[in-house]
């Protein structure tokens, strides 16, 4: 089955303490970011890659770090959560051409206390 | 820049109501157009999609047209269900850098 897996579903941490959302998709796409998703303000692009080694910021990527090193896989990484990242993160992917589908996480709801 | 306005929710209307929400864009080229929806807890999820001008996207009863000459793409429903109530968002890609660019969403609430 095609899929964009996230883990882990949801999270508390605590302030200042290292955390990895994982993302991992089975289509082969070139293509994945990831959003952030708040109340009023709709999805904002954090991260995205056009391929392996290829990364990219968005609107929001500061606090946040990305890595493409599989084609599959594209962890987003907090160094120093604080309490201003909390919030509702998904993982997209797609092919990159136009009119292609982006295909989502079920999103990973972090709390930052 | 390329841009996509949706118009504000919550919208709440009464089970076998006719729904439009409306979404215009700002694009330098000739964007693909799109409709997603999030249900209660989930991630989002494609709804349908227009291509070129003047085509029509059609999926689970609503509908949208690509609108070149007024840079729209409103979504239709003839009768809502109680089961469409979720976060509808318009999207455009643009080739020229394969970025989706998003509409603030719209929370549409049906109720019985």
């Amino acid at each position: 089955e095609a899929q964009v897996t996230q883990n882990p579903r949801y999270l508390i941490t605590v302030t200042g303490k290292k955390l990895t959302v994982t993302c991992s998709q089975n289509m082969n796409h070139e293509y994945m970011s990831w959003y952030r998703q708040d109340p009023g303000l709709g999805l904002r692009q954090i991260y995205y890659s056009m391929n392996v080694e290829v990364t990219d910021k968005g609107d929001v990527p500061e606090g946040y770090k990305v890595s493409r090193k599989e084609k599959r896989n594209f962890p987003l990484i907090l160094e120093s959560p604080s309490p201003n990242q909390t919030s509702l993160y998904f993982c997209a992917s797609s092919f990159r051409r136009q009119g292609t589908e982006a295909f989502f996480g079920q999103g990973t709801r972090l709390t930052v206390v | 820049g390329d841009s996509v306005t949706q118009m504000e929710g919550p919208v709440t209307l009464s089970e076998e109501a006719f729904l439009t929400i409306n979404c215009t864009y700002t694009a330098t080229g000739y964007p693909s157009l799109f409709w997603y929806v999030q249900y209660p807890g989930e991630g989002l999820q494609l709804l349908l999609k227009a291509t070129k001008a003047d085509d029509k996207g059609s999926n689970k009863g609503f509908e949208a047209t690509y609108r070149k000459e007024t840079t729209s793409f409103h979504l239709e429903k003839g009768s809502v269900q109680v089961s469409d109530s979720a976060v509808y968002f318009c999207a455009l890609y643009m080739d020229s850098n394969y970025q989706l660019i998003w509409g603030a969403g719209t929370k549409l609430i049906i109720k019985p």
